[in-house]
């Protein structure tokens, strides 16, 4: 069936450093790709996403990027901010009958260490 | 402009007894999708509602089950509660459902 690969599980990083988070999508028909962050007692909030006719995408200190060919994408934060300690999500989705179906990642862990 | 509003933010349930949750989409939003949330499962999808008509649904046994009202509200109900069930519940609302998916807080469900 249709699945999202996320990978690490946690990850610990200096603050100052860059993160790197990268999911992998088994619908080759997926055509968005968000990203969600959740803090502790919150729900997902959606920080970045990026199309399927888009290679990469920045918005200040985060990026994602796209490899349509591979059915990769990555999240990309520099100079990593102990207020980006969250748990984060990958998601690929696609249309169907008029509705986009989400598939979620198993989330990543990030610590940034002051 | 308010965000995704879920009630209860708690609840404590025992096995057997069944329990509704309830969400109230942005204002202006008429899809609203839910998900259960468990430890190392990510997000589970459950299912979506838009214009009070059921339009996707996610692989979870029939005592799981939601509607929408007339104002885009939502409540999902679980029957015959099980342990398994103990989860966080998520509600997320979008515009018309192919657009960017709004979480709530989420509605906190243990299952003794």
């Amino acid at each position: 069936g249709e699945n999202v690969e996320q990978h690490p599980s946690t990850l610990s990083v200096q603050e100052g450093d860059s993160a790197v988070i990268k999911c992998t999508y088994s619908d080759s028909a997926s055509n968005y790709f968000p990203w969600y962050k959740q803090e502790l007692g919150k729900g997902p909030q959606l920080i970045i996403d990026i199309r399927s006719n888009v290679g990469e995408k920045k918005d200040q200190r985060i990026a994602v990027t796209l490899n349509k060919t591979a059915k990769h994408f990555s999240l990309h934060i520099t100079e990593t901010q102990p207020e980006d300690s969250a748990v984060y999500f990958c998601a690929a989705s696609r249309d169907t009958s008029g509705t986009y179906k989400y598939i979620f990642g198993t989330g990543t862990r990030l610590k940034v260490l002051a | 402009k308010a965000g995704v509003t879920q009630t209860p933010r708690y609840l404590i349930k025992t096995r057997g007894q069944q329990v509704t949750l309830s969400c109230s989409p942005i204002s202006g939003h008429r899809s609203v999708s839910w998900y259960q949330q468990t430890p190392g499962q990510g997000l589970q999808f459950l299912f979506e509602y838009f214009s009070e008509t059921q339009r996707n649904k996610g692989n979870f046994p029939g005592r799981f089950s939601g509607r929408q009202f007339s104002n885009s509200r939502s409540e999902m109900n679980v029957s015959t509660l099980e342990l398994g069930d103990s989860a966080l519940y998520l509600c997320a609302s979008s515009l018309t459902g192919n657009e960017k998916l709004f979480f709530g807080s989420g509605t906190q469900l243990s299952v003794l």
